[in-house]
């Protein structure tokens, strides 16, 4: 069976320093990964995606996440944070065959102190 | 582009009555889902259409809950018999159906039961 950890709830950092969300995956098949982001009272927004290409993954607002499947992690960084980036974020596993349904962490509020 | 839209945004019902929930997913997408997230939580798969057909029901939590999508397009979630515990953010998602693609959020509708 398919599942995510984030082990983080709640992160807080100061505006400019980086920021690091953890996420660690389980998966029977070669899994695609993604990162959304949920702004308060607004849609989950993708950020970025891992489907077996390159391990490293660019997203969109300067953040990017790298998979590793050693570690079976997938974990999302940005070298500097903005005020705008506090939100609840959300690591996803889906399988590659199937329904493709998506299979979500509990999220991780990010806080982005001034 | 249109994106995907949901209405109600919010619904207030009583214990016990019934509800329905629709999805506008984006147009040409033949893959369609539902989700349930419930405060604090990370959303959670309910039922997956690939065109007219219910693909992959396995995560309704009960008889009481039943989607339809007619026409491979728009799609109502029903709830019979709401029970307080049914209150969450209803969320629907649409893809291109073509493997692990990315799936695209609605707003979500708020449902709440008294």
């Amino acid at each position: 069976a398919q599942s995510v950890t984030q082990l983080d709830s709640h992160v807080s950092v100061s505006e400019g320093t980086p920021v690091l969300l953890r996420c660690n995956y389980s998966s029977s098949y070669s899994p695609s990964l993604f990162w959304y982001v949920q702004h308060p009272n607004k849609g989950l927004q993708l950020l970025l995606k891992y489907t077996s290409a390159a391990t490293l993954v660019k997203g969109i607002n300067g953040f990017e996440a790298e998979f590793k499947k050693s570690e079976t992690s997938f974990h999302l960084t940005k070298p500097s944070a903005h005020m705008s980036d506090a939100a609840e974020y959300f690591c996803v596993v889906t399988i590659t065959s199937g329904t493709y349904k998506y299979i979500f962490g509990t999220g991780t509020r990010l806080k982005v102190l001034a | 582009g249109a994106g995907v839209s949901q209405t109600p945004s919010n619904k207030v019902t009583e214990k016990g009555k019934y509800v329905e929930l629709r999805c506008d997913p984006i147009s040409g997408h033949t893959a369609l889902y539902w989700y349930r997230q419930s405060l604090g939580q990370g959303p959670e798969f309910l039922i997956y259409f690939q065109g007219t057909g219910a693909a992959d029901d396995s995560g309704l939590p009960n008889d009481r809950f039943f989607a339809v999508r007619p026409e491979g397009s728009v799609s109502t979630l029903k709830i019979q018999r709401t029970e307080r515990g049914d209150s969450a953010v209803y969320l629907c998602a649409s893809g291109s159906g073509t493997g692990a693609d990315t799936q695209y959020f609605g707003p979500g509708t708020r449902l709440t039961v008294l």
